[in-house]
C-alpha cells in the first residue's frame, strides 16, 4: 500500500536558521501531497499542499515541491521563528472508490529556540 | 464556509466509565468523516471512518464504537474506558472525492485522560 517516510524529530533550531523536514512517499498511483501543523494542544491545521508532479505549495513562509523522479515532498523554510515550533505530519492521499484517505507519516516535532 | 465542530476540549474520566465523544460538520454534505487517536502526542492512529450514515468502517480492534446517526455527525464512544484509551482524540472531514486535493480538516481535538 501507499505509505510516508518522515524525517524523524525532534529537531531543534535557533531562531532565523534554515529549516528541512524530509519527506518521501510510495504510491500506486498519483497522490495528492499535504503538510499538516500542530501547534501544541490543537488540532492538525492544514499548511500547504501540492496535486501534481512540479507543483510548489507554500504558506507562512514555508515550501514544499513535488518532486515525482525522488517521490520526495520536503518541507522547507529559510528563516524559522519561535513560533513556527510545532509538530509537521507529511501527508499523501489514496485514491479509493469509497473517496480518497490520506496516509500521515509519523511527524516531527521542531523546536525554535530565541 | 465548512467549520468542524468538537467536543468537550478535555475530559477526566474514571476506569470502567462510560465515553461519548461528539464531532459535527457544518457547511456541506455527505462528508467522510475520521476518528483519530493521538497516544504518544505526535503519531496518529486512525480508529473509524464513515462515508455516509450509518457506514462505519473500524480501522483496529479496541474497546472504542463510532457511530454516525446523522449525516454531519460522528460519535465516538465507549462502555467502559480503560487506562489505556487516554490520549487525544482528533475528529475530521473530508469531501470523500475519488482524487482528493483538498485533504482533511481536524476539530480541535479532546484531550481525554483516564485516572
Amino acid at each position: 500500500g501507499d505509505s510516508v517516510t518522515q524525517m524523524e524529530g525532534p529537531v531543534t533550531l535557533s531562531e532565523e536558521a534554515f529549516l528541512t523536514i524530509n519527506c518521501t512517499y510510495t504510491a500506486t498511483g498519483y497522490p495528492s501531497l499535504f503538510w499538516y501543523v500542530q501547534y501544541p494542544g490543537e488540532g492538525l491545521q492544514l499548511l500547504l499542499k501540492a496535486t501534481k508532479a512540479d507543483d510548489k505549495g507554500s504558506n507562512k513562509g514555508f515550501e514544499a515541491t513535488y518532486r515525482k523522479e525522488t517521490t520526495s515532498f520536503h518541507l522547507e523554510k529559510g528563516s524559522v521563528q519561535v513560533s513556527d515550533s510545532a509538530v509537521y505530519f507529511c501527508a499523501l492521499s489514496e485514491q479509493e472508490t469509497s473517496g480518497s484517505r490520506l496516509t500521515f507519516g509519523e511527524g516531527t516535532q521542531l523546536t525554535v529556540n530565541p | 464556509s465548512q467549520t468542524i465542530h468538537q467536543w468537550p476540549a478535555t475530559l477526566v474520566q474514571p476506569v470502567g466509565s462510560p465515553l461519548s465523544l461528539e464531532c459535527t460538520v457544518e457547511g456541506t454534505s455527505n462528508p467522510n468523516l475520521y476518528w483519530y487517536r493521538q497516544a504518544a502526542g505526535r503519531g496518529l492512529q486512525l480508529l473509524f471512518y464513515s462515508v455516509g450514515i450509518g457506514q462505519i468502517s473500524s480501522e483496529v480492534p479496541q474497546n472504542l464504537s463510532a457511530s454516525r446517526p446523522q449525516d454531519r455527525q460522528f460519535i465516538l464512544s465507549s462502555k467502559k474506558l480503560l487506562l489505556s484509551d487516554s490520549g487525544f482524540y482528533l475528529c475530521a472531514w473530508s469531501r470523500g472525492l475519488v482524487r482528493d486535493m483538498y485533504g482533511y480538516t481536524f476539530g480541535s481535538g479532546t484531550r481525554l485522560t483516564v485516572v
